[in-house]
């Protein structure tokens, strides 16, 4: 079954604690993104990769890192985690060039203490 | 900077009734839009696209149109159900989507 995975599905930490989100995509896509869902602000990208070892920012990078090191898997890591970034995480998961849609996980609710 | 807005941020209707969404969005530049659906607890299910060229998909009971000159797209359900109590998402872009704040969907049985 085609899916995009993402661990753990919830996540309550304190501030400072190092913490990794995991993405991973069992469909060869090239393309893979990081979201946060806020209330009232919609999804905003954090961080998306054209292909392994190609990463880049989108609108809302602060505090957050990527790497891509396998075409399959894309983690997102919050070094310093703060009670901003409390929120709903969705990874997302397309084909490059020719096949625009995106297929997202089941997000990641993390809340931070 | 792509803006999104979505009307009504709610909605709540009896079965059965037709409903519009609506979605505009201030840059006329863009690639694609995409209507998604929302269910508590799961992710986003791509429900239509419409690449920048087009002026509207079907899906069954679902048609999305886009007027690109306007900066507005509406999602048109016909013939509500229960089942179809979601949050709809709009997005405009490619790979890089820029999303509206939804509108929370309730249809009565």
């Amino acid at each position: 079954e085609a899916q995009v995975t993402q661990n753990p599905r919830y996540l309550i930490t304190v501030t400072g604690k190092k913490l990794t989100v995991t993405c991973s995509q069992n469909m060869n896509h090239e393309y893979m993104s990081w979201y946060r869902q806020d209330p009232g602000l919609g999804l905003r990208q954090i961080y998306y990769s054209m292909n392994v070892e190609v990463t880049d920012k989108g609108d809302v990078p602060e505090g957050y890192k990527v790497s891509r090191k396998e075409k399959r898997n894309f983690p997102l890591i919050l070094e310093s985690p703060s009670p901003n970034q409390t929120s709903l995480y969705f990874c997302a998961s397309s084909f490059s060039g020719g096949s625009p849609v995106q297929y997202f996980g089941a997000g990641t609710r993390l809340s931070v203490l | 900077k792509q803006e999104v807005t979505q009307i009504p941020a709610a909605l709540s209707v009896p079965e059965g009734e037709n409903l519009v969404l609506n979605c505009s969005f201030t840059d006329s530049a863009i690639y694609n839009l995409q209507w998604f659906r929302q269910d508590p607890g799961k992710g986003l299910t791509s429900l239509l696209l419409i690449q920048s060229s087009q002026r509207e998909q079907t899906s069954g009971r679902l048609n999305a149109s886009l007027d690109k000159s306007s900066g507005r797209s509406t999602l048109y359900i016909a013939a509500s159900q229960p089942g179809d109590s979601a949050t709809y998402l709009c997005a405009v872009g490619g790979n890089k989507l820029v999303f509206g704040a939804g509108t929370i969907l309730r249809v009565k049985s």
